[in-house]
């Protein structure tokens, strides 16, 4: 049994350009979060997807976006890149909110802004 | 919202040493967790606590929530070298929105 899966593993962009990481959830979890981690900090919640619709969002700037598909898998999209969105990015999967409450993180995504 | 303040940011210990990280908060919390982070890797959740002065133990983790439900503690008896990453506690807000506390790095000296 996979558990959270995201890709790539690491990318490396240039200000001002868009990119998309994606998560594929632990088997039998249909809700996901993403994180961001900055060097040294704990992981800020970016929004949560469940049902395909954004269910929570934390205070992070529109260039911030999400989409959540019908297997349940994610992406992230972050447009205008700046050198301040470097970081390790992390999605989460659980089951929705009654049915189990641990999250399982994935192994990241390392994005680096040049 | 329900912020988590940590201490200490860092300790260092020698292999055998206990280890004690602390958690508060301003406010009530509804339940907390614990997750830890090795160097290099992803949290990995450990536990959840939920009602008042509740305690868990995992071998030689101790995981403790306050009468008051404001604080937190975790204590690791007779530290290895494998217990060496950040260890951060985690309200929860809304529907299972994380927000983590700061962290304690542990380092542990062979």
């Amino acid at each position: 049994d996979a558990g959270v899966t995201q890709s790539p593993t690491h990318l490396i962009k240039t200000r001002g350009q868009q990119v998309t990481l994606r998560c594929s959830p632990k088997s039998g979890h249909d809700t996901v979060s993403w994180y961001q981690q900055a060097l040294g900090q704990g992981p800020q919640f970016i929004f949560q997807y469940y049902e395909e619709e954004e269910r929570q969002r934390g205070n992070f700037p529109d260039r911030f976006s999400g989409h959540q598909f019908p297997n349940y898998s994610s992406e992230l999209n972050v447009n205008a890149l700046l050198l301040g969105d470097s970081a390790l990015y992390l999605c989460a999967s659980s089951y929705a909110p009654g049915r189990g409450y641990e999250q399982y993180f994935g192994p990241g995504t390392r994005l680096t802004v040049t | 919202g329900q912020q988590v303040m940590q201490i200490p940011q860092y300790q260092h210990v020698q292999e055998g040493e206990d280890f004690t990280t602390y958690c508060n908060s301003s406010t009530t919390l509804s339940n907390i967790q614990w997750y830890k982070q090795r160097p290099g890797g992803h949290p990995v959740f450990l536990i959840q606590l939920v009602k008042s002065g509740e305690v868990k133990k995992q071998k030689r983790l101790t995981f403790q929530f306050g009468e008051a439900k404001k604080n937190s503690s975790l204590h690791i008896t007779a530290t290895q070298t494998t217990d060496v990453g950040t260890y951060f506690c985690v309200s929860i807000q809304g529907a299972q929105k994380l927000v983590f506390g700061q962290g304690t790095r542990l380092t542990i000296n062979p």
